[in-house]
């Protein structure tokens, strides 16, 4: 299985400022066939499901505040909030889709500071 | 805008079999779509359960292969997920899900206890 690994666990930001957080995969997830990241970002709100945010590593989903960003190759990615608002409050997911059984990291809380 | 609503029992026994229904809107389940199931438990995080195709073809994830069933029922048009010989490590939040996380459920809260 491909291991997800995010790094914080946890994260306090201040209003206005920037939020990183790290994925790191334990293989690479580049598919060689359509040249594209299988690699996925999700938040996730209290009593809600995850929300799609960026998908392809770096491809916003439609709807998506453009303060949020995605980047990354091969096996490290990373979620940028530019500018962090109160709504923005919530657990950040990985995930990839390149290899069975898709897997998950394990999470990045973000708080305000 | 597609729609998926989960539904089950709320409480399996152990040993038991547990089984979900995910009714879609919006959609057609024989479009040209993956529908999946993940669950959600605190302390296993988000798990990719399976995925299956409409005109046959799927996946499951190999540590729950032996366990788990998915099927599309058309005429209802519903997705439905089968896990047997279940234990409390099945306690969790099972979503239903189109394609890789494009659209997601409320999810459906399913304890295991006696």
């Amino acid at each position: 299985d491909i291991v997800m690994t995010q790094y914080p666990d946890s994260l306090a930001v201040s209003l206005g400022e920037r939020a990183t957080i790290n994925c790191r995969s334990s293989q690479t997830i580049f598919l060689n066939t359509n040249n594209k990241l299988n690699l996925t970002w999700f938040q996730q709100k209290p009593g809600q499901p995850p929300k799609k945010l960026i998908d392809w590593a770096s491809s916003r989903e439609s709807g998506v505040p453009a303060r949020f960003s995605g980047s990354g190759s091969g096996a490290d990615f990373t979620l940028t909030i530019s500018s962090l608002l109160a709504e923005d409050v919530a657990i950040y997911y990985c995930h990839q889709y390149y290899s069975v059984p898709y897997t998950f990291g394990q999470g990045t809380k973000l708080e305000i500071k | 805008q597609v729609h998926l609503q989960e539904s089950g029992p709320g409480v399996v026994k152990p040993s038991g079999t547990l089984s979900l229904t995910c009714a879609v809107s919006g959609d057609s389940v024989t479009s040209n779509h993956w529908w999946s199931w993940v669950r959600q438990s605190p302390k296993k995080g988000l798990e990719w359960i399976g995925r299956i195709y409409h005109v046959g073809g799927g996946s499951y994830n190999p540590s729950l292969e032996s366990r788990v069933t998915m099927s599309v029922d058309r005429s209802k048009n519903e997705i439905s997920l089968t896990v047997t010989s279940v234990t409390v490590a099945d306690t969790a939040v099972y979503y239903c899900v189109r394609d890789f996380g494009d659209n997601w459920g409320r999810g459906t809260l399913v304890l295991v206890s006696s």
